[in-house]
């Protein structure tokens, strides 16, 4: 099955400072999404991207599908963006996203 | 607030047990998908269902089960349960017709001692 690969495993950083979250994976998908999942275990989609960019706000996404990566940008980052980032391609023809580990967020004040 | 309810948020099991697991979503959400995240792991993919049949199923075996009812909610049943099945368990649902974009709900935290 498809491979994900994502990286940080853990990044911390001061109110402010900005930061990009990285997310490869081994095969073609016909659908991405990145996820934000909250202390309580709340996991909220951030953006539905398959290909090409998307901004909300303070955070974008850009997939590279022929090269098989997605990146997460965060942008002046806020103590409420702590918790934990995933990526989650799916392949053509299947019926389950595939997650990565995460990239584990912490903003101190 | 994502429209997807589940239930009950919180619970405790023995070894060997059963236990039901239940999520319901907002209107014209067809498909329902389950996933189990492991402590400190992704979320994995346990099953889909698509009109009351299940249309996909991950690498889990047969003790764990599902069912979708003609209103599109639907539960997750383990049988026989296992130490190893404490996680947190989701439940995603896709709308009829619309972009495949899945909707988590907050998930059912099973600790099984």
């Amino acid at each position: 099955g498809i491979q994900v690969e994502q990286s940080p495993p853990d990044l911390i950083l001061q109110e402010g400072a900005n930061s990009t979250l990285r997310c490869n994976f081994s095969d073609s998908v016909n659908n991405l999404q990145w996820f934000h999942q909250n202390p309580w275990g709340q996991l909220i989609n951030l953006f539905y991207i398959p290909s090409g960019t998307k901004q909300n706000g303070r955070l974008s996404a850009t997939t590279v599908a022929t090269e098989r990566y997605s990146l997460l940008y965060i942008s002046s980052s806020q103590t409420t963006d702590s918790g934990v980032y995933f990526c989650a391609p799916r392949k053509g023809g299947s019926e389950k996203l595939v997650f990565g580990k995460g990239t584990k967020l912490t903003v101190n004040p | 607030e994502t429209g997807v309810t589940q239930s009950p948020t919180h619970l405790i099991k023995t070894r060997g047990q059963q236990v039901t697991l239940r999520c319901s979503s907002q209107s014209g959400h067809n498909t329902v998908s389950w996933y189990q995240q492991a402590l400190g792991q992704g979320p994995q993919f346990i099953f889909q269902y698509y009109r009351e049949e299940e249309n996909g199923r991950g690498n889990f075996p047969p003790r764990f089960s599902g069912l979708q009812f003609p209103n599109y909610s639907s539960e997750l049943n383990v049988n026989a349960l296992e130490l190893d099945d404490s996680a947190l368990y989701l439940c995603a649902t896709k709308p009829r017709g619309g972009a495949n974009v899945l909707t988590f709900g907050a998930g059912s935290r099973l600790t099984v001692l």
